[in-house]
């Protein structure tokens, strides 16, 4: 068993539409780490969080430490969302547990 | 800030050829990483450096993967005789001693054929 687990695998939408991503993790975490990686280029860090929400544009995410779960929305999704979303924890020797990702497909 | 940066960002090699690709972290960032990405996974730890010394290098393939931070600074990711299933993406990543937030290089896709 993966210490990260993420669904869906794979999503596509329409433009507009509000998209959740979810993450569940069995690790004792300090943070928890949303990542994007758009296809040809590498990864951008877009949110940690530790407890509660976190909102930057029409990103959210928020994490429930007790239920060990972590969700991202992106609310009026555009073609330009397109991407892998990947959820990633950190472990006590400095590393980190990645998600395998959810590859995202917005059509317009 | 100038982000961590890594060359080649695309190499295609034949099996048994070898290939090498270099990462220069954020400045004063004291840990660095190389993760393999396979396509449909997520990225995989293959070694971890605390300034020049190696802290984890357990999942790298020692006999045919090497890797070096000589100085502290830049490193080499080194693969030598690549095979067919090396095909990946070779992320760099850097770290503050005692920072949260890893960032990403852009990555260098390896296509071996």
């Amino acid at each position: 068993k993966n210490e990260v687990e993420q669904s869906p695998q794979n999503l596509t939408a329409q433009e507009g539409e509000f998209i959740t991503i979810n993450c569940s993790y069995s690790v004792g975490i300090s943070a928890l780490h949303w990542l994007q990686q758009h296809p040809g280029g590498g990864i951008v860090s877009l949110f940690m969080l530790s407890s509660g929400k976190k909102k930057h544009g029409r990103l959210i995410a928020t994490i429930n430490i007790q239920e060990k779960h972590s969700s991202l929305h992106i609310t009026a999704s555009h073609p330009r969302d397109s991407a892998v979303y990947i959820c990633a924890v950190p472990n006590t020797g400095n590393q980190f547990y990645f998600g395998t990702g959810t590859s995202l497909t917005v059509i317009p | 800030e100038a982000g961590v940066a890594q060359s080649p960002r695309y190499k295609i090699i034949e099996k048994r050829q070898s290939v090498a690709f270099w990462c220069n972290p954020i400045s004063g960032h004291a840990t660095l990483y190389w993760y393999q990405q396979i396509l449909g996974q997520g990225p995989k730890l293959l070694i971890q450096f605390q300034n020049n010394g190696v802290v984890d290098d357990s999942q790298l393939p020692k006999d045919r993967f090497s890797a070096e931070r000589l100085k502290g600074v830049d490193s080499t990711l080194k693969i030598q005789p690549a095979k067919l299933e090396d095909s990946a993406v070779y992320l760099c990543a850097s770290r503050q001693r005692n920072g949260n937030t890893i960032y990403f290089g852009e990555g260098s896709w390896l296509t071996v054929v």
